[in-house]
């Protein structure tokens, strides 16, 4: 069984559609991350929780530490955030590592 | 705003060759990452470096890797012989510290080996 698990894999959207990404993990963990890689490889840092919800701009993450899971919401999508999103997390059971979910490709068509 | 560089972006040596690829982390942060992504594959954590020493490491980081941290700026990762099967992209990371820190990933270098 993954320790990070992400869904959906794909997901194409049209541009303005509100979009939800979902990340369950197996865990206790001390923090989630969620991180956006476009095509060219680079990985940006979104949000890093371990409670409730942050918001910036666009972008909301909540996570639920009893159920065990995230979500990464875009609103008003737009075709620039089309990338790879990915959950990771860090456990005390995985030391100070991050764990990294397979990753969610976002495609947003104008 | 302080960011993690690397170095070079990208790299092809021949099977059998030693690389070292190369990193500026944020200068005030104290803990260093190496993960790796084979292309198509999820990220995987190689090593955490802290006070001069590694600190964690995975089942992948075998003795073929090695990494150090040699003029107080850079950290380096260095494969000793490189196989067809390390060919990926090597992100380096930086935190100020550990638990509930943000790790500040660089751009990463794409490693070919052929």
């Amino acid at each position: 069984k993954n320790e990070v698990e992400q869904s959906p894999q794909n997901l194409t959207a049209q541009e303005g559609e509100f979009i939800t990404i979902n990340c369950s993990y197996s865990v206790g963990i001390s923090a989630l991350h969620w991180l956006q890689q476009h095509p060219g490889g680079g990985i940006v840092s979104l949000f890093m929780l371990s409670s409730g919800k942050k918001k910036h701009g666009r972008l909301i993450a909540t996570i639920n530490i009893q159920e065990k899971h995230s979500s990464l919401h875009i609103t008003a999508s737009h075709p620039r955030d089309s990338a790879v999103y990915i959950c990771a997390v860090k456990s005390v059971e995985y030391g100070n590592k991050l764990v990294f979910g397979a990753g969610t490709i976002l495609r947003v068509k104008s | 705003e302080p960011e993690v560089t690397q170095t070079p972006s990208h790299q092809v040596t021949q099977m059998g060759q030693e690389v070292i690829l190369r990193c500026v982390p944020i200068s005030n942060h104290l803990y260093f990452y190496w993960y790796r992504q084979i292309l198509g594959q999820k990220v995987e954590f190689l090593v955490s470096f802290y006070n001069n020493e590694i600190s964690e490491k995975s089942e992948i980081f075998d003795d073929q890797f090695s990494v150090e941290r040699p003029d107080g700026s850079n950290f380096t990762l260095k494969i000793r012989s490189t196989k067809l099967e390390d060919s990926a992209m090597y992100f380096c990371a930086s935190s100020e510290g550990q638990g509930f820190y943000e790790q500040y990933f660089g751009p990463g270098t794409r490693l070919t080996v052929t």
